[in-house]
């Protein structure tokens, strides 16, 4: 079965950090460029940042870059995010998506 | 800039059609997007991939009462012999080398 599974969020002061974990099964997680997209409560959907299959390019919304990272482990067909810096604004549930796919997402309130 | 613009939100009756609208920005007419549904309280669905010439490839499971066109710089999704469980948000979403866009989102009212 197709799955992404996410873990990791919680709540964190602003300014610190967080590392999110996104585990893939049920397909060739290395041939799939992948993602993380958010939602902020009562909000839409938000492309945060995407990794290339191989892990060679990486691309950021504006609002994250410099703060956050992606990386993946191809061979623990796991994604990751890691967020630090984090501020009030970046509180939302953080999906983890390839095409045709999504996980069922992780909750990050960022509070103090 | 790549931008795609939905409606905030729509109603139809039980057992009726309703086409939901997605419009890319100018100079972005032929690219394709993705249709997604969000039910309350649950994560994004993907519905399909849609092309500029109309063609569609949906996700697994999609029923067919969910389908795909296209007409110019706009992108649709019909939804026929509407459900209840229909209610939802819709998202469209396309992307660009680095860059990916999602709509704003339409909320879909089952009367």
């Amino acid at each position: 079965e197709l799955q992404l599974v996410e873990s990791g969020g919680g709540l964190v002061q602003p300014g610190g950090s967080l590392r999110l974990s996104c585990a893939a099964s049920g397909f060739t997680f290395s041939s799939y460029a992948m993602s993380w997209v958010r939602q902020a409560p009562g909000k839409g959907l938000e492309w945060v940042s995407t990794i290339s299959p191989s892990a060679g390019t990486t691309y950021y919304a504006d609002s994250v870059k410099g703060r956050f990272t992606i990386s993946r482990d191809n061979s623990k067909n796991t994604l990751y995010l890691q967020m630090s810096s984090l501020r009030a604004e970046d509180t939302a549930i953080y999906y983890c998506a390839k095409q045709a796919l999504w996980g069922q997402g992780t909750l990050v309130t960022v509070s103090s | 800039q790549l931008v795609l613009t939905q409606s905030p939100s729509a109603s139809a009756s039980l057992g009726a059609s309703v086409k939901l609208t997605c419009t890319l920005s100018s100079g972005h007419s032929s690219h394709a997007i993705a249709w997604h549904q969000q039910l309350p309280e649950k994560g994004p669905r993907y519905l399909m991939r849609l092309n500029n010439d109309g063609s569609h490839t949906k996700g697994d499971g999609i029923p067919d009462r969910f389908s795909g066109s296209s007409s110019g710089a706009e992108r649709y999704l019909t939804i026929s012999s509407l459900q209840s469980e229909d209610e939802a948000d819709y998202y469209c979403q396309t992307w660009d080398t680095g860059n990916v866009v999602f709509g704003g989102g339409t909320k879909l009212t089952v009367l």
